[in-house]
This record gives C-alpha cells, structure tokens and sequence, in this order.
C-alpha cells in the first residue's frame, strides 16, 4: 500500500530564506507526483505536476524535483515571501483506469515578516 | 464558474441526521473526484466518477456513504445517519484527465461538515 510522508510537519523560517520540503513515497511504481498548496479554509491549488519520466519542475520561485528510485522529492521555494505561509501536500498517483492520488499529510509552512 | 463550486460551505447537523454535499465542477470536465480531510491531516481519496460512471467507490468508510453523478455534471454525495467521525471538510476535485494521470485535479475550497 502507498505511503507518503512528509517532513517537516511544520516549519517557520524568516522572510527571504530559500526552503525545502521534504516529500516520501513508498511504493516507486507512480505515474506522477504532485505538490499542492492549501491556504486555511480553502481547498488545494496544484502547484507543480512532475511525470514519472521527468527529473524536475519549475514555476517562478517554485521547482520541485522527483527521484522515483528512491521515493523521493523535494519542493525547493526561493526567497521565501510571508504570502507562501500555507500548508503545502505532496501527492502520488498510479497508473490506472482512475487518478486516484495519494496525499501527504502536508508542511504547514509560516514565514516569518 | 471558472473554478469547481461546492455547497454548501459549511453544515452543522445532528447525529443520526442525512446531510448532502453539492459539487459543481468546471464545465468539460469528465473526471470527478471526492476526498475526505480530518482535521491535520490530507485528503483521503472516497470515490472517483468518469462522467456519470462510478468507476472507484474503494474510499467510502461504509454504506453510510453515497455519491451519485446521473448527468455526468454536478454530483452529490450524501451521508446518511451521520455520527461524529463523519466530521471533516469533504473536497470535490474535477479534472480534464480521462483514465490518465496527466491533468491536475482542480480542488473546490470544500464542505466543512460538523456533527454535533
């Protein structure tokens, strides 16, 4: 059964410090893997979409990469804005009829002004 | 809408009482998916429709648990006898994806579901 762990669970770290994000899977057999972003109160915004074949995604401050050998990804976020607190998901899904994915429990991120 | 749209927002209801949650999703989409989210944790995949098939209920907790699609549109999922653990936010997500993972799932901001 896939698992997927993240770590941190929570982090704070002042404003202009570049972070990562730690993200686990077990079950190297995924056909993509995907980091969302939650704010409080609000449903989860899809940030970076890497297919199994692919190394890395970028988009602006964002880039994540993705080593299915090892079940491994990180999200790497550049000059960190007070804007990016929120609770950023790592997610896995497999090859199949559906799009089922499998969720992270997230890295409640707070940047501190 | 330009986005997926459920309703409502928020809902308190009594234990043993039926609740039902609309989703609307983007206009085209053909998949459509329901998660549930306790508290500090990630969503936690319940059913899956491509248009108005059910192709995956494996996430339902039990028979408690109901979701229909019959347009291939909006859907509904409905708890019937509610109880306490049914508390959570429960978020619909839609996706132009048809049997691949290559789309994103567009989330909607969820039900808040309180059982007193």
């Amino acid at each position: 059964k896939q698992e997927v762990t993240q770590i941190p669970a929570a982090l704070s770290v002042p404003e202009g410090e570049n972070l990562v994000l730690n993200c686990s899977f077990t079950d190297s057999a995924i056909y993509n893997l995907q980091w969302f972003r939650q704010d409080p109160g609000k449903g989860l915004t899809s940030l970076l979409l890497i297919q199994s074949s692919q190394r890395e995604q970028t988009s602006g401050r964002l880039n994540a990469s993705l080593d299915k050998s090892s079940g491994r990804s990180t999200l790497y976020i550049a000059a960190s804005q007070p804007g990016d607190s929120a609770t950023y998901l790592c997610a896995v899904s497999k090859p199949n009829r559906d799009d089922k994915i499998i969720f992270g429990k997230g890295t409640r991120l707070h940047i501190l002004p | 809408g330009a986005g997926v749209s459920q309703s409502p927002r928020y809902k308190v209801a009594k234990r043993g009482q039926d609740v039902a949650l609309r989703c609307d999703p983007i206009s085209g989409h053909v998949s459509l998916f329901w998660y549930q989210q306790a508290l500090g944790q990630g969503p936690e995949f319940l059913t899956y429709f491509q248009n108005e098939a059910q192709l995956d209920k494996s996430g339902l907790p039990s028979d408690r648990f109901f979701a229909e699609r019959p347009e291939g549109s909006v859907s509904t999922l409905k708890i019937q006898r509610t109880q306490q653990e049914d508390s959570a936010v429960y978020l619909c997500a839609s996706s132009l994806a048809v049997g691949e993972s290559s789309q994103p799932q567009h989330f909607g901001d969820g039900t808040r579901l309180s059982i007193l």
